[in-house]
């Protein structure tokens, strides 16, 4: 199963964009990328998920490399409610397991 | 809709005792998924299920039963707790088993075993 890299935690001015960097060089072909956050030990919130184009909803955006080998969840303009721990998680092919990193913790600073 | 529903919220229990950790959703989703969460760390897949009277093991399965009667409803037991399944349950569904649907979480069951 691919494997996923993500800093251990950033800071994000509110109000500015927060840009959350994943590395996934393992990557198969067919294997999508998924983002996931978890507010304050409540139950994971699915972001955005993308194969190979940029992909954008009301949430965020998702910026995935022409390799493939990384990505980025850009959330435009980052609120303090944006608080959290944000996984960048490779599904496993043709199934729905999701294996969760560590993920990133992103402070959102008043 | 609920959404996904899991129950109790908080639970405590002697090393030894069994008990069985409930989730049950309302969407007609055919996939469901147990996950564990120890402190500072991510969530680990423990049994997952694609169907009614489908099921798998995760990366953790050890030490846990699940068995799948119906589409809502994805128990999780624990025969003979140990202090090493502290943790947080969290239970998960999907509509589809194989497709790119998103997973919903539930609130998730906070286990202590002393």
């Amino acid at each position: 199963d691919a494997k996923t890299t993500q800093p251990t935690s950033m800071d994000c001015a509110e109000g500015r964009a927060a840009n959350l960097p994943c590395n996934h060089s393992t990557i198969s072909g067919n294997e999508y990328v998924y983002w996931y956050r978890q507010i304050h030990s409540q139950g994971p919130q699915y972001i955005i998920h993308g194969l190979k184009n940029n992909e954008t909803n009301e949430m965020a955006s998702l910026i995935i490399t022409e390799d493939r080998k990384s990505s980025t969840l850009i959330l435009p303009h980052a609120t303090l409610r944006d608080t959290a721990v944000y996984y960048c998680i490779v599904r496993v092919s043709a199934t729905n397991k999701l294996i969760f990193g560590t993920g990133t913790l992103l402070a959102v600073q008043p | 809709n609920a959404g996904v529903t899991q129950t109790p919220k908080f639970q405590v229990l002697k090393t030894g005792q069994s008990m069985t950790l409930q989730c049950a959703q309302d969407m007609n989703h055919e996939y469901m998924s147990w996950y564990r969460q120890d402190p500072g760390m991510g969530l680990r897949l423990i049994h997952y299920s694609v169907g009614a009277g489908i099921t798998d093991q995760g990366e953790v399965p050890n030490g846990y039963n699940v068995s799948r009667s119906t589409t809502e409803d994805f128990p999780l037991r624990l025969l003979s707790a140990a202090p090493s399944q502290t943790s947080v349950y969290f239970c998960a569904s999907s509509y589809s088993s194989r497709g790119l649907g998103e997973q919903y979480f539930g609130p998730g069951t906070r286990l202590t075993v002393t």
